[in-house]
């Protein structure tokens, strides 16, 4: 069965620390993987996009990283800010083009 | 630039009254139209998906049905809304060049 696993489920940290958020994934096969940033009451935004042979991407404090042989991928921010409280979602697409959502990392910033 | 509106933001309507939610989106032709329901502490949920005018595909058996009049608009409706309706309603767009993009969602409470 095609499943995204997110941890951890929730995270409280100091402002301008970092943290990283991890998904793994047994989506196959494998076409590629998404971070979205949700904040409340919103619609998810779009962050990165990784393919196959992609291994990091960057998008200003936020880097993913791509493991496709473990099938495993994180979510790095750097210098927290209380504007990065949120909850990010990772989604695996299979070469189908289904989506399969993780239930998300509810991240919380505070100073 | 391409934009995605859904509307209303919050609606309560009580047990066995209609609904109905319209996306519309702005900026693209011909994009792929999709409304997902997002349970708290859980991943998003595809609803029914639309690859043009008149297409629908439904992926869970459920109250909800979906329509395309127009090629950038996607009205979900119920004939009768059950408590279970309840939820966070998103509707999301892409086409082959774009991750999917979502509205800001609709929060909907049937009482």
């Amino acid at each position: 069965k095609n499943q995204v696993e997110q941890s951890p489920q929730s995270l409280i940290i100091l402002e301008g620390k970092n943290c990283t958020l991890q998904c793994n994934y047994t989506v196959s096969p494998f076409s590629n993987l998404r971070w979205y940033k949700q904040d409340t009451g919103r619609g998810p935004v779009s962050l990165t996009i990784m393919t196959f042979s992609e291994n990091t991407k960057s998008n200003g404090r936020y880097t993913a990283t791509l493991d496709a042989d473990t099938k495993q991928s994180s979510l790095h921010i750097t210098a927290s800010q209380l504007s990065d409280s949120a909850s990010y979602i990772c989604v695996v697409s299979d070469d189908g083009n289904k989506l399969v959502f993780g239930a998300g990392t509810i991240l919380r910033v505070k100073s | 630039s391409q934009t995605i509106h859904q509307w209303p933001a919050t609606l309560v309507q009580p047990v066995g009254s209609p609904l109905s939610l319209e996306c519309t989106v702005e900026g693209t032709s011909n994009p792929n139209l999709y409304w997902y329901r997002q349970a708290a502490g859980r991943g998003l949920q595809l609803l029914f998906y639309s690859v043009g005018i008149g297409q629908i595909s439904s992926e869970v058996p459920q109250n909800l049905s979906a329509s395309r009049p127009q090629d950038r608009q996607f009205i979900l409706s119920s004939k009768k809304l059950l408590l279970s309706d309840s939820g966070f309603y998103l509707c999301a767009w892409s086409n082959n060049r774009s991750p999917l993009h979502f509205g800001n969602g609709t929060r909907l409470t049937v009482t």
